[in-house]
């Protein structure tokens, strides 16, 4: 079956705790891409990548890394997690490339609460 | 900056009666207007792609329409299990190429 998996799928921490949320795809897609989204608003992009090896800032990276050493794997990275990352996180990919714009696979969000 | 309002923030109808959501938008080079829908607690599911000023997308109850400023979803009579987060989003081209935008999104709740 196509999807994108995420784990942990819910995660309760606390401040300056280093964690990573993984995220997998099984699409052969080139784009990958991490959202958050608070109460009442829309999905805010934080980082996405178009290729291996290739990831660029969304509207907000601040406290977040991510790597994408493989085309199937983009885990997104808190290495000094605060309150205000306390969030529902979606993980997405789609077969976009440089010269194609196609829909967004999401996951099934991973909901993270930091203490 | 990229920018994607949509209006209402919430709509409320009865079975049958039908309505427009609204998606307003400013990006630098549109290369795609995207519609999702979404359930409490789930992620989004793609419904439309629209490229180009003009385009129309049908599919069951409803309809996507795309001008150079904005987009309608319109749904016809619907039932309540249209009842969802309708969101909209842009992706930009040129050196933003895979940087997407969503709106707040539209909750509609049809009543039966």
């Amino acid at each position: 079956e196509a999807q994108v998996t995420q784990n942990p799928r819910y995660l309760i921490t606390v401040t300056g705790k280093k964690l990573t949320v993984t995220c997998s795809q099984n699409m052969n897609h080139e784009y990958m891409s991490w959202y958050r989204q608070d109460p009442g608003l829309g999905l805010r992009q934080i980082y996405y990548s178009m290729n291996v090896e290739v990831t660029d800032k969304g509207d907000v990276p601040e406290g977040y890394k991510v790597s994408r050493k493989e085309k199937r794997n983009f885990p997104l990275i808190l290495e000094s997690p605060s309150p205000n990352q306390t969030s529902l996180y979606f993980c997405a990919s789609s077969p976009t490339g440089a010269f194609s714009y196609n829909e967004q696979f999401f996951g099934p969000g991973t909901r993270l609460t930091v203490l | 900056e990229d920018q994607v309002t949509q209006s209402p923030e919430a709509l409320r109808l009865q079975e049958g009666e039908s309505s427009s959501l609204n998606c307003s938008y400013t990006v630098s080079g549109l290369r795609g207007l995207f519609w999702y829908r979404q359930d409490p607690g789930k992620g989004p599911e793609f419904l439309f792609t629209l490229y180009s000023a003009g385009e129309e997308k049908e599919k069951e109850r409803l309809k996507a329409t795309l001008t150079k400023k904005e987009s309608f979803l319109h749904i016809t009579a619907p039932k309540p299990e249209d009842s969802a987060t309708y969101l909209c989003a842009v992706q930009a081209g040129g050196t933003n190429a895979g940087k997407s935008t969503f709106g707040d999104g539209t909750t509609l709740t049809v009543k039966p």
